[in-house]
């Protein structure tokens, strides 16, 4: 059973950079059409997308965020990542990583979720 | 504001069903296959349909969904008050390229 945890801080300071790591275990994080992204979730409010990787490196952004992101991955760790930059309140937010297929160009749906992970900006 | 619109709020009473709209357009919807997660609070969200009208393992056929042009719909038969949830579509666009989430909705079983 593929299995998804975030890590990193759950607080950052305002115009600092938030750093979290997605460790997947499982199964392996170079499958074939298996895409890993992440999502947001202020409290209350609805859930984003940030922006997704495949093994490769190829990476896609949310583009109203693509200016203050970068998702990387890490196959020897089987593990991928997120930084946001220069961080404000707005940031705050539940942060989850999830893994989709995208076969033969369509997507697939989340079908595999972290638990999330609450970071807060002060 | 979310690309795709979903109804805020339904409600339905024990047993019987509610439908939960999402509407887009020919970029996303219209294009490529929604799928749908419900989320509790505290938790994390739950693939409940995906390519349209396909159930993960597990999900009981009470739930059902379909697609017509830019629009998908969820469907939720003999509710239950474990059902109350919130509710999201999800979809790929191709000229953000990208994934869009819908909105949201809360569904009260009264």
């Amino acid at each position: 059973q593929l299995q998804l945890q975030e890590s990193g801080p759950g607080l950052v300071k305002a115009s600092e950079t938030l750093s979290l790591t997605c460790t997947v275990s499982g199964g392996s994080i170079m499958g074939t059409s298996q895409y890993w992204g992440w999502i947001r979730q202020p409290p209350g409010k609805a859930l984003e997308w940030i922006g997704s990787i495949y093994y490769t490196g190829t990476t896609y952004y949310n583009p109203s965020r693509k200016s203050r992101v970068t998702v990387s991955v890490d196959t020897s760790r089987n593990h991928f990542s997120l930084k946001v930059n220069s961080v404000t309140a707005a940031d705050t937010a539940i942060y989850y990583c999830a893994k989709y297929d995208f076969w033969s160009g369509y997507f697939g749906g989340f079908e595999y979720w972290g638990q999330g992970i609450l970071v807060t900006v002060s | 504001q979310s690309v795709l619109t979903q109804p805020p709020s339904v409600s339905a009473a024990p047993g019987q069903k509610v439908t939960i709209s999402c509407s887009g357009s020919t970029s996303n919807i219209g294009n490529d296959y929604v799928s749908w997660y419900q989320q509790f609070p505290g938790s994390a969200p739950k693939l409940v349909i995906y390519d349209n009208n396909k159930r993960p393992s597990g999900i009981p056929d009470r739930f059902s969904g379909s697609k017509s042009g830019t629009s998908a719909t969820l469907g939720i038969t003999g509710l239950q008050t474990g059902d109350e949830a919130d509710y999201f579509c999800a979809t790929w666009d191709n000229s953000l390229r990208g994934v869009v989430f819908g909105g949201g909705t809360k569904l009260t079983v009264l």
